[in-house]
């Protein structure tokens, strides 16, 4: 079955900053790859995602890159601020199974 | 639409209770998930139904887990008897399809003590 990677485990930044979370998959068939944002005592948050057809999205200040070939996929916050302050997952689904979550990402952006 | 709708949004319970946790998927989302989320295990899949059947209860940690889903619009993640090793935020998702993101609800925080 698939299996998600997620790195770092934590990472913190200055506002402004950029900052870059890394997503590693192993089933060759994931075809989509959803990013969510969870911000404390609320539930995940779909923010963004990518399916295999495209290498890259980009929404305001957050894109998505996908590198098939590699099986990896990163989530690029830009200018960040700390209301992006929170905890981020990755996840993978070949459409016909269920997502699979990486293990989460804690964000902190200092002012 | 109001989103993933879940109840009650926090729990405590003595051990050995039986807990009961309610969820109202978005209308037209043919998928429902249960997850459970701690510190030590992350986001855990409990169980998932499409078109209200049960598809995978891998997750379901015990026969103390029962999950159902009497119709379209109503399911019920059901812990009996409850223990404190049971504590954690339990989170219901839906979904219109596996080729498309989840709507989580806001969770339930179970304190068994």
């Amino acid at each position: 079955g698939e299996n998600v990677e997620q790195h770092p485990s934590t990472l913190s930044v200055q506002e402004g900053d950029s900052a870059v979370i890394k997503c590693t998959y192993s089933d060759s068939a994931s075809n989509y790859f959803p990013w969510y944002k969870q911000e404390l005592g609320k539930g995940p948050q779909l923010i963004i995602d990518i399916r295999s057809n495209v290498g890259e999205k980009k929404d305001q200040r957050i894109a998505v890159t996908l590198n098939k070939t590699a099986k990896h996929f990163s989530l690029h916050i830009t200018e960040t601020q700390p209301e992006d302050s929170a905890v981020y997952f990755c996840a993978a689904s070949n459409g016909f199974q269920k997502l699979v979550f990486g293990t989460g990402t804690r964000l902190l952006v200092s002012p | 639409d109001a989103g993933v709708i879940q109840s009650p949004r926090h729990e405590v319970t003595e051990m050995g209770q039986e807990v009961t946790l309610r969820c109202k998927p978005i209308s037209g989302h043919d998928y429902l998930f249960w997850y459970r989320q701690t510190m030590m295990r992350g986001l855990e899949l409990l169980i998932y139904f499409n078109n209200n059947v049960p598809i995978d209860d891998s997750g379901m940690p015990e026969d103390r887990f029962s999950a159902k889903m009497p119709n379209a619009s109503f399911s019920t993640l059901k812990i009996q008897p409850s223990e404190p090793r049971d504590s954690a935020v339990y989170f219901c998702a839906s979904s219109p399809g596996q080729r498309y993101g989840y709507t989580f609800g806001s969770g339930t925080r179970l304190t068994v003590v």
